[in-house]
């Protein structure tokens, strides 16, 4: 089946920076790679996500890569704020909703 | 008010006893999920269901069983074989696999917790 890592498990940075969060996965197939945010307390949320057919993609401050060739995807967040803090996790899909989770990264923003 | 609600928030159980979580979306979604997360390893899959009167296993699903009777509702009991059943347990639905119109979104619940004493 699919193995997704995701590193670093927890990250800080002071607000105003950059923040990357990188994921691989194992099995080829997959094609659709989402991004999960999850407040503390509260559910995880979709806030963005690549299909394989797109290098690529921008949502305001929120950025995320595919390298395909090298089964690796990252999360891209620039100009970080408080509010970003939160526990971030990425995932791989294959075929119908088989949508596999990385371990997760604890993000900390300090103001 | 669309969403997707799981019952209870938080839940105690003595050692033995089986406990049902509830779980109930009205988005009209075919496919529906049971997420397992424990601090350091994200969020592990019990159950899953394609469609009703269907449900697969996910990679941690001893211990645990389910029912798809209805479209809206996929509870998940936690039986006394669940070795270490204390743990925040989420529900999730999307769309289902349509083609074109499946992206893939999963939408959760709020989550409960389980603890038992």
């Amino acid at each position: 089946g699919e193995n997704v890592e995701q590193h670093p498990s927890t990250l800080s940075v002071q607000e105003g920076d950059s923040a990357v969060i990188k994921c691989t996965y194992s099995d080829s197939a997959s094609n659709y790679f989402p991004w999960y945010k999850q407040e503390l307390g509260k559910r995880p949320q979709l806030i963005i996500d690549i299909r394989s057919n797109v290098g690529e993609k921008k949502d305001q401050r929120i950025a995320v890569t595919l390298n395909k060739t090298a089964k690796h995807f990252s999360l891209h967040i620039t100009e970080t704020q408080p509010e970003d803090s939160a526990v971030y996790f990425c995932a791989a899909v294959r075929g119908a909703n088989n949508l596999f989770f990385g371990t997760g990264t604890r993000l900390t923003v300090i103001p | 008010d669309g969403g997707i609600t799981q019952s209870p928030k938080y839940l105690f159980r003595k050692e033995g006893q089986n406990v049902t979580l509830s779980c109930e979306q009205n988005l009209n979604h075919d496919a529906m999920y049971w997420y397992r997360q424990d601090p350091g390893q994200g969020l592990r899959l019990i159950y899953y269901s394609q469609i009703v009167n269907d449900f697969q296993k996910g990679d941690i699903a001893e211990g645990y069983s389910v029912s798809r009777e209805k479209k809206e509702s996929f509870p998940l009991t936690v039986t006394s074989a669940q070795k270490n059943p204390t743990a925040f347990y989420l529900c999730a639905s999307s769309i289902g696999a349509r083609g074109a119109a499946n992206t893939g979104e999963l939408f959760f619940g709020e989550g409960s917790r389980l603890t038992v004493l």
